[in-house]
């Protein structure tokens, strides 16, 4: 089954600490890539979103993601975090690869906790 | 209003009753979706309509499970015969286009946390 991965499933850094999160998804067509993130007792927020062009994308307070097609990746990362990025990360996939593009498929998500 | 909004955001129930989920999209959307999440799980998708219209509810798991958007805005999860597999989060989603494209992008409510004991 067409799938994504998310690796780390709850990450703990320090404040001003680089953040990577890995997410990577098992189709070589088409897609369209997303990172949501929910805070604590909030709902899901679009963080930012790939469709075509330029594979780096940059996203809402100061996140950025690199689509790799080769790799099916595409990883989430931020320079320096805050302890307020202390949230829950969720990849998703949408295209063919799930049906359409009406349909997101998301990983399970990676608990972020940021220490002051 | 400004968001995607949901109600209610608690629900507890006994196994066997039935319950109702309902979702207010954003004003102006015309597609509407619904996905469930379970505990450490990302959610996964259940149905979703264009306007009035239930285009895919491929997701939906079993009969128990329907939804309708009866005039093209608000719209109702219903689930019969609750079971305690069943306690999940309940998310809606809406979206600004109609058709299956490519650059539409979908905005998420609150949920509805879903108790059956």
């Amino acid at each position: 089954a067409q799938s994504v991965s998310q690796h780390n499933h709850h990450v703990i850094l320090s404040e001003a600490a680089s953040l990577e999160l890995g997410c990577n998804y098992s189709y070589g067509g088409t897609v369209n890539l997303f990172w949501y993130v929910q805070y604590p007792g909030q709902h899901l927020q679009l963080l930012l979103k790939y469709f075509s062009g330029d594979p780096l994308v940059k996203g809402i307070k100061g996140f950025e993601a690199e689509f790799i097609k080769s790799k099916f990746s595409f990883n989430l990362r931020k320079p320096s975090v805050q302890w307020s990025d202390t949230a829950e990360y969720f990849c998703a996939v949408r295209g063919p690869i799930s049906g359409g593009y009406n349909k997101l498929i998301f990983g399970a998500g990676t608990r972020l906790a940021v220490h002051p | 209003g400004a968001g995607v909004s949901q109600s209610p955001r608690y629900k507890v129930t006994k196994r066997g009753q039935d319950v109702a989920l309902r979702c207010d999209p954003i004003s102006g959307h015309v597609s509407l979706y619904w996905y469930r999440q379970a505990l450490g799980q990302g959610p996964e998708f259940l149905t979703y309509f264009n306007y009035e219209a239930q285009q895919d509810k491929s997701g939906l798991p079993n009969d128990r499970f329907s939804a309708e958007r009866p005039e093209g805005s608000i719209s109702t999860l219903t689930i019969q015969r609750t079971e305690q597999r069943d306690s999940a989060m309940y998310r809606c989603a809406s979206s600004l286009l109609e058709i299956d494209s490519p650059s539409d992008t979908q905005y998420f409510g609150p949920g509805t946390r879903l108790t059956v004991l």
